[in-house]
C-alpha cells in the first residue's frame, strides 16, 4: 500500500532539546494530521492541518501544511521524557476518507 | 468524547481458527469505520473501510474473503479472521468518523493478535 516518506526514521535527544521531523509525499492531501502512538497502543491525534501553508500549534508542539500540499513538518520544543514514542503524519485523502500514514519517527528522550 | 474501544485486546489462537474483533464506538455515532493492520516496527496500513449497512470495501491486495467486516449499526463494526495463520499475528486497529466528509478519525487502542 501507499506510504508517506517520513524522516528522520529514528531520533535519539537529551531531555530538553528541540526536535523536528518531516513527511512527504507525491500526492496531493486536503489534511495533514500528526499522530504520536505508545507500544500497543493505537495512535493519538496531536495537530490537525486543513490548509495549505497553516501553522499550528498545540502546546510545545507545531506543525505547518506545505504550500504545495505535499509536504508537513512537527516540531516539538523543549521535549521531556513522556515524549517518547512513535510520531506518524498521515495525509487524508480528499475524495475518501483515507488516511495514508506515513512511515513513522521513533522519538527517543534522555534525562 | 469520541472514544473508539475494541475487543479484545490480546487475542491468542490456534492456526486454522477464526478469530472476531469488535470496534465500538463509545460516545458518538459512527457512519464511517476503517480497520488498519500494522505488522512490528512499520506503520499502520488500511484494510478497509466499511460504511454503516452496506459492504466494506477492501484496499488492494486484502482479501475480503479472509477479513470479513462487518457493520451492522452506527456503534459497531466487526472483523473476523478467518482461518488465520501466523503470517495473520499483527496489530489490528480500528478507527471511526462521525460523517463521512474530513471528520477526524478516533482511533481505538488496537487488538494484538497472535496465531500460533
Amino acid at each position: 500500500g501507499q506510504q508517506l516518506n517520513q524522516s528522520p526514521q529514528s531520533m535519539f535527544i537529551q531531555e530538553g532539546e528541540d526536535v523536528s521531523m518531516n513527511c512527504t509525499s507525491s500526492s496531493i492531501f486536503n489534511t495533514w494530521l500528526w499522530y504520536k502512538q505508545d507500544p500497543g497502543e493505537g495512535p493519538v491525534l496531536l495537530i490537525a492541518l486543513y490548509k495549505a501553508g497553516e501553522l499550528t500549534s498545540n502546546g510545545r508542539l507545531t506543525a505547518q501544511f506545505g504550500i504545495t500540499r505535499k509536504d508537513s513538518f512537527l516540531n516539538i520544543s523543549a521535549s521531556i521524557p513522556s515524549d517518547v514514542g512513535i510520531y506518524f503524519c498521515a495525509g487524508q485523502e480528499y475524495n475518501t476518507d483515507k488516511l495514508i500514514f506515513g512511515t513513522g519517527t521513533r522519538l527517543q528522550v534522555f534525562p | 468524547g469520541a472514544v473508539v474501544s475494541q475487543h479484545p485486546s490480546r487475542v491468542i489462537c490456534k492456526s486454522g481458527t477464526s478469530v472476531k474483533i469488535e470496534c465500538r464506538s463509545l460516545d458518538f455515532q459512527a457512519t464511517t469505520m476503517f480497520w488498519y493492520r500494522q505488522f512490528p516496527k512499520q506503520s499502520l496500513m488500511l484494510m478497509a473501510t466499511s460504511n454503516e449497512g452496506s459492504k466494506a470495501t477492501y484496499e488492494q491486495g486484502v482479501e475480503k474473503d479472509k477479513f470479513l467486516i462487518n457493520h451492522a449499526s452506527l456503534t459497531l463494526s466487526t472483523l473476523t479472521v478467518t482461518s488465520a495463520h501466523p503470517e495473520d499475528s499483527s496489530f489490528y486497529i480500528c478507527s471511526a468518523t462521525r460523517t463521512s466528509r474530513t471528520d477526524t478519525q478516533y482511533f481505538g487502542p488496537g487488538t494484538r493478535l497472535t496465531v500460533l
